[in-house]
């Protein structure tokens, strides 16, 4: 079954660094996601992304993110300057069009931890 | 206002009993909902959806039921098995707005052999 995959699956940065996470969605899906779950907290989505642009984002995801489709593969959440409060699981789901479900698919997550 | 403790709900069964974990979405717009299992250190995995223009929808062992007059869903999961413990999330969308997915807060069940 196709997967949506992360890398790393854990990243410790120090405040103030810049840090990327990848993402290689699934190949044939046109719409591509970023969601974070602080540790005992629901997922909240940060952005959308598709035709190679941002179409929806989040109160969250102010200018200190980023997000680059580099390649026909990769899509990637750049966090410029990390804070703190930026520890978190991330997520990063792709779906396709018109199927029954969305074909939503999440991965496996990225945890980042800010010191 | 918005709860943001540490503490999941928490259903516990035993294994074989039937369990049924609520949901209330936020959006009355909201016209599409998913059941997601998350099971530790992994992302959030399909269960079941349903649309708005149906009260009611079954998969293999789940059943998916909407109230939209309360705004309430929940999920039912027959035969419990330990497998099935994990953290359930209910999720809502409203489809001519975009994929975009709000998360509920999250139940953990917790199947006791």
């Amino acid at each position: 079954e196709p997967e949506v995959t992360q890398t790393p699956s854990h990243q410790v940065t120090q405040m103030g660094q810049e840090v990327i996470l990848r993402c290689v969605p699934i190949s044939n899906h046109l719409y591509f996601y970023w969601y974070r779950q602080i540790l005992g907290q629901k997922v909240e989505f940060l952005v959308s992304f598709y035709n190679n642009e941002i179409s929806e984002k989040s109160e969250i995801f102010d200018d200190q993110f980023s997000v680059e489709r580099p390649d026909g593969s990769n899509f990637t959440l750049k966090i410029r300057s990390t804070k703190l409060e930026d520890s978190a699981m991330y997520f990063c789901a792709s779906r396709d069009r018109g199927v029954g479900n969305y074909g939503y698919t999440f991965g496996s997550g990225t945890r980042l931890t800010v010191v | 206002g918005e709860s943001v403790g540490l503490h999941l709900p928490t259903l516990s069964v035993q294994e074989g009993d039937n369990s049924i974990i609520n949901c209330a979405y936020s959006n009355s717009a909201s016209d599409y909902f998913i059941w997601y299992k998350q099971e530790s250190g992994k992302g959030p995995q399909f269960i079941i959806d349903i649309r708005s223009n149906m009260d009611k929808r079954q998969g293999q062992r789940v059943t998916v039921l909407l109230n939209k007059t309360v705004k309430h869903l929940s999920l039912q999961i027959a035969a419990t098995q330990p497998g099935d413990s994990a953290v359930y999330f209910c999720a809502e969308n409203i489809s001519r707005q975009g994929g975009k997915l709000i998360f509920g807060q999250g139940t953990e069940l917790s199947v006791k052999p």
